[in-house]
């Protein structure tokens, strides 16, 4: 069964550095692949999503993610981050197994501070 | 061009009660799922809807969980006799088209049940 791992729990940076938050899927096999921000008591937003074609993919608030078919990883990044960059980011899979529901990581807690 | 709604936002029930949750899809939304989400961890899917039809249940943990969606828009999930292990936040989601994979999906705020 596909499954995604966020390797960073928790990933704390200073404002105005670059952030790289990774993640990694199981199978390449014709997925789908999105990145998900959370701020606190709101719900999920889409940041980007990577369908196909280009593998760099551009999103909203400046965020970028990278689709690496042979090491399996969709790693998003941000050349300058903002205090208000500060949230939980969900990577996410769907698959032609899991039909059309999307199989989450447990989460990065981006935390930027001054 | 309000998002989803979900009510309540938050739930505190004694085990053993039963609970309704309730999720208002974007208005044209066909597609429309819900999620679990444990604390620190990431949303595990329970059951997707396509209208008024259950598609996929798959997710839902035990037969204690049920949904339904009798008119294609708003939904509600229902957890009968809770649980402790069932304290989380629940989310529910939608999407524009029918059951493709490329769609984003809409995110409304959850809610969060604490089971006592």
């Amino acid at each position: 069964a596909q499954s995604v791992t966020q390797l960073d729990s928790q990933v704390p940076v200073f404002e105005e550095a670059p952030v790289e938050l990774r993640c990694n899927y199981s199978s390449s096999v014709s997925v789908y692949l999105f990145w998900y921000v959370q701020y606190p008591n709101q719900g999920l937003q889409l940041l980007l999503k990577y369908l196909s074609g280009s593998t760099l993919v551009k999103g909203i608030n400046g965020f970028e993610a990278e689709f690496n078919k042979s090491q399996t990883s969709f790693h998003l990044r941000k050349p300058s981050v903002h205090i208000s960059d500060t949230a939980e980011y969900f990577c996410a899979v769907s698959d032609h197994q899991a039909g059309t529901a999307l199989i989450f990581g447990k989460g990065t807690t981006l935390s930027v501070s001054s | 061009g309000a998002g989803v709604s979900q009510s309540p936002r938050y739930k505190v029930a004694k085990r053993g009660q039963d609970v309704a949750l309730r999720c208002d899809p974007i208005s044209g939304h066909v597609s429309l799922f819900w999620y679990q989400q444990a604390l620190g961890q990431g949303p595990e899917f329970l059951t997707y809807f396509q209208n008024e039809a259950q598609l996929d249940k798959s997710g839902l943990p035990s037969d204690r969980f049920f949904a339904e969606r009798p008119e294609g828009s708003v939904s509600t999930l229902k957890i009968q006799r809770t649980q402790q292990e069932d304290s989380a936040v629940y989310l529910c989601a939608s999407s524009s088209m029918l059951g493709q994979r490329t769609d984003t999906q809409y995110f409304g705020p959850g809610t969060r049940l604490t089971v006592l």
